[in-house]
């Protein structure tokens, strides 16, 4: 099992302010990725980085992959009340039969006006 | 448009019954996942399959089996329903990866054991 840990589970904060999110493990990952899950919906990617070291920016929101390839990290700019939602880590592992996307537990946003 | 769908949205069962969850894929995606859903517990591997017929267990494969007879379509089977399998079920498929591909989900199945 190659687990993700995600930190901070939950966050409440006001609009305007910055936010990280993290997610860790012990394992190396050929690449990470960061979804974003509606209620009642399932989850929608938002960012693949596959380097070590990596740096991905999507408007207010800048992905980092460790330079081990084993954590990355989610910073949100300015937050705001459309940011609100449960924010995923998944990393991708090669086996000798198939690949496989492993979760960690989440991190759920709210942004208040 | 691409689509991922999941047979039922909410399913309410008894307490060792055996439950069929379907999940269809119009996207010619060799990967297929099943995962089920619990506070903060995020998302845990059932089974995932990356051909048909071929199928390897995820993190939490007990209680549950898997069908793949055709490449679009991927069933999970809890052989006798318990109440600690009452949980929010999510299907997803992708193109095999090689740099990461996007995993595609379906909208969830809401099972309820009693």
């Amino acid at each position: 099992t190659q687990l993700l840990e995600q930190s901070p589970q939950f966050l409440s904060i006001q609009e305007g302010e910055n936010l990280t999110v993290y997610c860790n493990s012990s394992s190396v990952f050929s690449s990470l990725q960061w979804y974003r899950q509606e209620p009642g919906e399932g989850p929608v990617l938002l960012v693949t980085v596959v380097t070590g070291g990596e740096v991905k920016k999507l408007k207010r929101l800048t992905f980092q992959f460790g330079d081990a390839r084993k954590d990355s990290s989610l910073h949100i700019t300015a937050a705001q009340p459309g940011d609100t939602g449960l924010y995923l880590c998944a990393g991708w592992s090669m086996l000798d039969a198939g690949n496989m996307l492993t979760f960690g537990g989440g991190t759920r946003l709210m942004v208040k006006p | 448009d691409v689509k991922v769908t999941q047979s039922s949205r909410y399913l309410v069962k008894r307490t060792g019954e055996k439950v069929f969850l379907e999940c269809v894929q119009d996207m010619d995606h060799e990967n297929m996942f099943w995962y089920r859903q619990d506070p903060g517990l995020g998302l845990r591997l059932i089974y995932f399959s990356y051909d048909v017929k071929m199928k390897e267990k995820g993190d939490i494969p007990e209680g549950y089996s898997v069908s793949r007879e055709k490449k679009e379509r991927f069933s999970l089977i809890l052989e006798s329903a318990s109440t600690n399998q009452t949980s929010m079920y999510l299907c997803a498929s992708s193109f095999p990866q090689v740099g990461g591909r996007e995993a595609f989900f379906g909208q969830g199945t809401r099972l309820t054991v009693v």
